[in-house]
């Protein structure tokens, strides 16, 4: 069963535009929400995280926005650069000892950005 | 670069055969976790070890088994492989009682 929904499936933007990709969740445990960005050929890379105490967080050009009561979260990119173009997935996971490193990922969402 | 480095980088098997693959988490780092990435598909969760137990395990056959050692590196095992086990294989590390995860570059596992 997929727990994490993630939308859209492809994305196209020019540069300097703002390309949103959104995340739906099932499961009410989880409460560690973070995006990863991967390059083919390479392994994820830690993005930005949030907790669901904060329905927004910050790191340069990422944003991340969460609603708990809606179970959503998605992603931002300001200012996009054609070196964005990547494959970005969310994930979540539980807290509790066994249960932390239990990403549950997205199916991704493959970004282009134009020059 | 995150510090965690995995080997072999490309690896092609014969449906039957056995692999093993390997990990080295990041320093500092004491728990290691398993992923395989379908092509076109998210990360799925294989298993996770931490001080050298297996602590958690996600919906995958027995013939996958992992081992971590006293450096806190990891290798992940598959018996009999199946021409479905094709897949880029992806260990991340963490530690210090923080939450975030850091994967290295993969294993791309071909099985023909």
């Amino acid at each position: 069963q997929q727990q994490v929904k993630q939308s859209p499936q492809s994305l196209i933007v020019q540069k300097g535009g703002i390309p949103i990709i959104n995340c739906a969740y099932e499961n009410t445990a989880f409460d560690y929400f973070p995006w990863y960005q991967q390059f083919p050929g390479k392994g994820p890379a830690l993005l930005i995280a949030i907790r669901p105490d904060v329905s927004e967080k910050k790191e340069g050009r990422f944003t991340i926005s969460f609603n708990k009561s809606a179970k959503q979260f998605s992603l931002h990119i300001m200012d996009s650069q054609p070196g964005d173009s990547a494959t970005y997935f969310c994930a979540a996971s539980k807290s509790g000892s066994s249960n932390t490193g239990k990403l549950i990922f997205g199916q991704g969402t493959t970004l282009q950005v134009k020059p | 670069e995150t510090g965690v480095t995995q080997s072999p980088t490309h690896l092609i098997k014969t449906r039957g055969q056995q692999v093993t693959l390997r990990c080295s988490s990041q320093s500092g780092h004491n728990t290691v976790s398993w992923y395989q990435q379908a092509l076109g598909q998210g990360p799925q969760f294989i298993f996770q070890y931490y001080r050298e137990e297996e602590n958690g395990r996600g919906n995958f056959p027995p013939r996958f088994s992992g081992l971590q050692f006293p450096n806190y590196s990891s290798e992940l095992n598959v018996n009999a492989l199946e021409l479905d086990d094709s897949a880029l294989y992806l260990c991340a590390s963490r530690g210090g009682g923080r939450t975030e995860a850091f994967f290295g570059q993969g294993t791309r596992l071909t099985v023909v």
